[in-house]
């Protein structure tokens, strides 16, 4: 059963304009969430980390928001550029050991065209 | 630079051939993964380390080995790879203290 549930499957924007990535998670009990961003053919890279209740975090041209009540997120992504090209992975952990479990979501797509 | 480094980056082997993937980081990191990622699939948990010779199956352990001699190095072990084994095999290793994550570059697999 998929916990990670991320919208949409795929994005395409052109460079300069703003997009927003959704994440909804059925993970419980759930620590925190992170943002990761894959380039292809590469690893993943962490963006951002959210822990508390409507937390929000801003990370350059990258914010996130968290909804702890609805177990959701959003990524918003502002005045994209060519390289903002990349999968983007929601991943929620939870508490059930020392360090904490990873649950991944599959990706958003996204695609920034100039 | 705080990295983890696998090899190889791509291999193919035969089916019923053996198959080691190799991990390591330089981060002193006490915990190490080995994750598969499948188009349309979220990264699946094979194996956790958690220190030198403590080791613990993930989601889908089945058809794959873990090794952890030394802190800085994690190795997967594929005994008679399979067909379906094909997949890019991430490893990533993470802290107690600060519980960061690092994931490597992939180790992209294809069974023949």
């Amino acid at each position: 059963k998929t916990q990670v549930e991320q919208s949409p499957q795929s994005l395409v924007v052109r460079q300069g304009e703003n997009c927003v990535l959704q994440c909804n998670y059925s993970v419980t009990p759930d620590n925190h969430l992170r943002w990761f961003k894959q380039d292809t053919g590469k690893g993943l890279v962490s963006l951002t980390v959210l822990v508390h209740e409507n937390d929000k975090t801003s990370n350059g041209r990258y914010s996130a928001t968290l909804d702890k009540d609805a177990k959701h997120s959003t990524l918003h992504i502002t005045a994209t550029l060519l390289d903002d090209t990349a999968t983007y992975i929601c991943v929620v952990v939870d508490r059930g050991s020392a360090l904490g479990r990873l649950h991944f979501g599959a990706g958003t797509q996204l695609i920034v065209i100039p | 630079d705080m990295k983890v480094t696998q090899m190889p980056r791509y291999l193919i082997k035969r089916m019923g051939e053996n198959v080691l993937l190799e991990c390591g980081q330089d981060m002193s990191h006490e915990t190490m993964y080995w994750y598969r990622q499948d188009p349309g699939l979220g990264l699946q948990l094979i194996y956790i380390s958690y220190d030198v010779d403590s080791n613990s199956e993930g989601d889908i352990p089945k058809g794959y080995r873990v090794s952890r001699k030394k802190r800085e190095h994690f190795s997967l072990i594929l005994d008679s790879a399979k067909t379906n084994q094909t997949s890019v095999y991430f490893c990533a290793s993470s802290s107690r203290e600060n519980s960061d994550y690092t994931f490597g570059s992939g180790t992209r697999l294809l069974v023949i």
